[in-house]
């Protein structure tokens, strides 16, 4: 069954508004990564937390990683057009380091 | 740096022919992974190499699916009898030695789109 969940799969901003994306696991987390693929390209990675709290921001972005190691957030401040894509989470757990579970996405449309 | 790069980038085929996609990881990176992505969902976790030794291979994978490293630099993906199922974007990201900065960073190809007709 699938390891980690994404939500919403979907959000229609306008621009300036916030944006948050949640990602679940049902085991503890070694380590969990968030990329953004725009359409038609590859995913690009954003960022990696590995410490149980962690909290790391990059400009408007700003990523968290929970208590527990399960579940984290990616929140955009005032987004811009130029954050349109899908943003996933990839988790890796602690009993296996060879593979990552990515998440279904959350796709973001920002209206101008 | 010339980042990581796929071939074909394209690749059309009929029901039960065999298909083969190749991977050149950036030149430094020991780790290498396959993805396959769908519409609208993530990429599913495929195989993953360290150097040329495959350590891991996802259990979803029938044995139509196999991959290599021979040299631990490229990999190339094999999938044998293709599918409709089996369109797909497969994708490969490389990442550098363990005890390097960013060593988990995954950088991904832009991916083989391979319809099965």
């Amino acid at each position: 069954g699938q390891q980690v969940m994404q939500i919403p799969q979907y959000q229609h901003v306008q621009e300036g508004e916030d944006f948050t994306t949640y990602c679940n696991s049902s085991t503890t987390l070694s380590n969990i990564q968030w990329y953004k693929q725009r359409p038609g390209g590859h995913p690009v990675f954003l960022i990696q937390l590995v410490k149980s709290g962690e909290v790391k921001k990059q400009k408007r972005l700003t990523f968290q990683f929970g208590e527990a190691k399960k579940n984290s957030s990616l929140h955009i401040t005032a987004t811009q057009t130029t954050d349109v894509g899908t943003y996933f989470c990839a988790g890796r757990m602690r009993y296996n380091f060879n593979k990552f579970y990515f998440g279904s996405g959350t796709k973001l449309n920002v209206k101008p | 740096d010339t980042g990581v790069s796929q071939d074909p980038r394209h690749k059309i085929t009929k029901r039960g022919q065999n298909v083969t996609f190749r991977c050149d990881p950036i030149s430094e990176h020991n780790r290498l992974y396959w993805y396959r992505q769908t519409l609208g969902q993530g990429p599913e976790f495929l195989t993953y190499f360290q150097n040329e030794a495959q350590l891991e291979k996802s259990r979803l994978l029938s044995d139509r699916f196999s991959a290599e490293r021979p040299k631990g630099s490229f990999s190339t993906l094999e999938i044998q009898r293709t599918e409709q199922g089996d369109s797909a974007m497969y994708l490969c990201a490389s990442s550098a030695p363990p005890g390097t900065v960013l060593r988990d960073t995954q950088y991904f190809g832009p991916g083989t789109r391979l319809t099965v007709l």
